[in-house]
């Protein structure tokens, strides 16, 4: 089975602080994603990445950024954590040919609570 | 952009029950995914549903591709306390290869 592997379940920064939230798969994926997920909002796309060191803005990449050097490992940066930034922190991978046809493999989330 | 509007928000029922969601959209979409989210862990796929009509069982869980193709629904009968999580409906986005957009989730809340 796929493994999608998220370094922290939960983590607890201050506000200004630079966050890193790692994430890990172990079927060389081309494709990997960072969502964040919120009460009554669902799953929403901060960025994508579709080979190394390639990247794409998702739908709310206001505040953050990602790092791709190694096809197993996709990073997500917090520049300057914000409150409005706490929030639970999902990747994903799949991988073509068919890709988010055939759906998504997540890890089991990051909490992150900015203080 | 792509829209699904996933109903209800959230549900509360008795052990034994069966239980309805659905998802819709603005616009047509060519697979429809229910994943399932358990309490502090990520999403997994549950059911995959790529023709229109397709009606498609895993277990006690049906799931139906809306002849329009702008909806998709989710049945799960006789529920048990561990069918509690949250339920989300997703679609590949059009000419955004590799991409879902997600609904906004149903709350499951099962009472012994």
């Amino acid at each position: 089975d796929v493994k999608v592997t998220q370094s922290s379940r939960y983590l607890v920064k201050r506000t200004g602080e630079k966050v890193f939230l790692e994430c890990v798969q172990d079927m060389d994926h081309e494709n990997m994603f960072w969502y964040r997920q919120d009460p009554g909002l669902g799953l929403r796309l901060i960025y994508f990445s579709y080979d190394v060191k390639m990247k794409e803005k998702g739908d709310i990449p206001e505040g953050y950024s990602v790092s791709r050097e190694k096809k197993e490992r996709f990073s997500l940066i917090l520049e300057s954590a914000s409150t409005n930034q706490t929030s639970m922190y999902l990747c994903a991978s799949t991988s073509p040919p068919g890709g988010a046809v055939y759906g998504y493999t997540f890890g089991s989330g990051t909490r992150l609570t900015v203080v | 952009g792509q829209q699904l509007n996933q109903s209800p928000q959230s549900m509360f029922i008795q052990e034994g029950e069966d239980v309805s969601m659905n998802c819709t959209s603005s616009s047509i979409f060519n697979t429809w995914l229910w994943y399932k989210q358990d309490p502090g862990e990520g999403p997994v796929l549950l059911i995959a549903l790529y023709k229109a009509g397709e009606l498609t069982s895993n277990g006690r869980l049906t799931a139906q591709f809306g002849i329009t193709r702008k909806d998709s629904f989710l049945n799960i009968s006789a529920s048990i306390p561990s069918d509690v999580g949250i339920y989300f409906c997703a679609g590949p986005r059009v000419a955004s290869y590799g991409k879902l957009t997600f609904g906004q989730g149903t709350i499951l809340t099962v009472h012994p």
